[in-house]
């Protein structure tokens, strides 16, 4: 799998959107940029996922360039539950492709009032 | 959605005790289950695949005789920590692959080796 580069730590204010990027310049054509979020003592939690058109759900938007080498989570409205680690990563989508799952070192998230 | 429960989720051990730890998928089947570590600060770490009716296949650097990995059925991985040491204590993490193709966690099971 490609691997991905995060900026190490955010700030966001509360009720401001969080904008968190991600380069992922190898990315090849049949991988998918898959988003998750792990809160402290917990196991990482799915936010969103997309292959090359922006998607958007009920907790994030993704915007995934034109080139695919880069893409940025929004969380809308960033609330103090959302502060965590926010990990990006591409993979091979659908079936067991998870084998090949590299976590990097994601981004600290930190919300304040 | 999918949902991957885990159990214990905390526990804690006297070195040299073994420790089992159950990763379970509650909503679906899964033929193929992925166990990871991670030390405080850091980030995921796969340790091994593991494999429905197979060998699991583990990562560089991880004794497969130290982790023990069971998937005896669709829903159930086990991995067991043998003669644990202080060392071994960290956050175990398992996942498993949704219906759609999304990657579903556990909740984590902390060990903490005395």
């Amino acid at each position: 799998d490609a691997k991905t580069t995060q900026p190490t730590s955010m700030d966001c204010a509360e009720g401001r959107a969080a904008n968190l990027p991600c380069n992922h310049s190898t990315i090849s054509g049949n991988e998918y940029v898959y988003w998750y979020r792990q809160i402290h003592s917990q196991g990482p939690q799915y936010i969103i996922h997309g292959l090359k058109n922006n998607e958007t759900n009920e907790m994030a938007s993704l915007i995934i360039t034109e080139d695919r080498k880069s893409s940025t989570l929004i969380l809308p409205h960033a609330t103090l539950r959302d502060t965590a680690v926010y990990y990006c990563i591409v993979r091979v989508g659908g079936g067991n492709a998870g084998n090949m799952l590299t976590f990097g070192g994601g981004t600290r998230l930190m919300v304040k009032p | 959605g999918a949902v991957v429960s885990q159990h214990p989720s905390r526990v804690i051990c006297k070195s040299g005790t073994s420790v089992k730890i159950e990763c379970r998928s509650l909503d679906f089947q899964a033929t193929t289950m992925f166990w990871y570590r991670q030390f405080p600060k850091q980030s995921l770490m796969l340790m091994a695949t593991s494999n429905e009716g197979s060998k699991a296949t583990y990562e560089q650097g991880v004794e497969k005789d130290k982790f023990l990995i069971n998937h005896a059925s669709l829903t159930l991985s086990t991995l067991t920590v043998t003669s644990a040491h202080p060392e071994d204590s960290s956050f175990y993490i398992c996942s498993a692959t949704g219906p759609t193709g999304e990657l579903f966690f556990g909740e984590g099971s902390r060990l903490t080796v005395l």
